[in-house]
């Protein structure tokens, strides 16, 4: 069975530009998270989504963070335009039932410049 | 709030011994869910043990032990015969109904395993 899937690994953007993470889930996971890691901070939660809704968007920064998760499976997550502030690495992580382990991804890095 | 604590930034172990990673917690949630990650240096998390706040044992999986006393609000993690593929960041991390089931997380410990 494949794991929780992010694509990219790693990317590179200039400062203003627009970057867009992919997340696919285990397949049958409902909840689907975002959290990240800043540089030298600790990792903080994004958002929840339970199928295609978001549950919880309370740790999202600013609008210019805009996730999605059209029918319920992968997820998108779109930084525009893109700021310095915003490296670090974004993970995803999924669970079939709200509260059971969650299983993460191997992170993309964001890297600003 | 909740709050979790990791109070080793880094720590240098021999190979084969026994190490403890610590973890302290704050919460007022009656109940709740304590994890163990890893992250290699490859990048990716991977959960290691969880142990539920009303479980009466200390959870174990395979070389990995959770120490946990709740009326210390300790969920330190163990580590037996250390091996040096265990070199990587670990972190604690807590689930509960006050934080609507997001994991908050300690600040991580690196672990370094010398042969």
């Amino acid at each position: 069975e494949a794991g929780v899937t992010q694509f990219p690994s790693h990317s590179v953007i200039e400062k203003g530009q627009t970057v867009t993470l992919r997340c696919d889930p285990i397949s049958g996971h409902d909840n689907l998270y975002w959290y990240r890691r800043v540089m030298g901070k600790e990792i903080k939660f994004l958002l929840h989504f339970v199928k295609e809704s978001k549950q919880d968007e309370s740790g999202m920064p600013n609008n210019r963070f805009l996730a999605e998760r059209t029918g319920g499976t992968y997820s998108t997550l779109k930084v525009q335009p893109a700021e310095l502030e915003d490296s670090g690495v974004y993970f995803c992580a999924s669970s079939q039932e709200l509260g059971t382990e969650a299983f993460f991804g191997q992170g993309t890095r964001l890297t600003v410049v | 709030a909740q709050k979790i604590t990791q109070t080793q930034p880094g720590m240098f172990v021999q190979e084969k011994e026994a190490v403890t990673l610590d973890c302290t917690y704050d919460t007022s949630d009656p109940s709740y869910g304590l994890f163990w990650y890893k992250q290699p240096s490859s990048g990716e998390m991977i959960f290691l043990i969880y142990q539920g706040s009303y479980d009466q044992q200390n959870a174990t999986e395979g070389r990995y032990s959770l120490n946990f006393q709740k009326a210390r609000k300790s969920a330190n993690l163990v580590i037996s015969a250390s091996q040096l593929g265990d070199s990587a960041m670990y972190f604690c991390a807590m689930r509960g109904m006050d934080s609507n089931y997001q994991l908050i997380w300690g600040a991580g410990t690196k672990l370094i395993i010398k042969p």
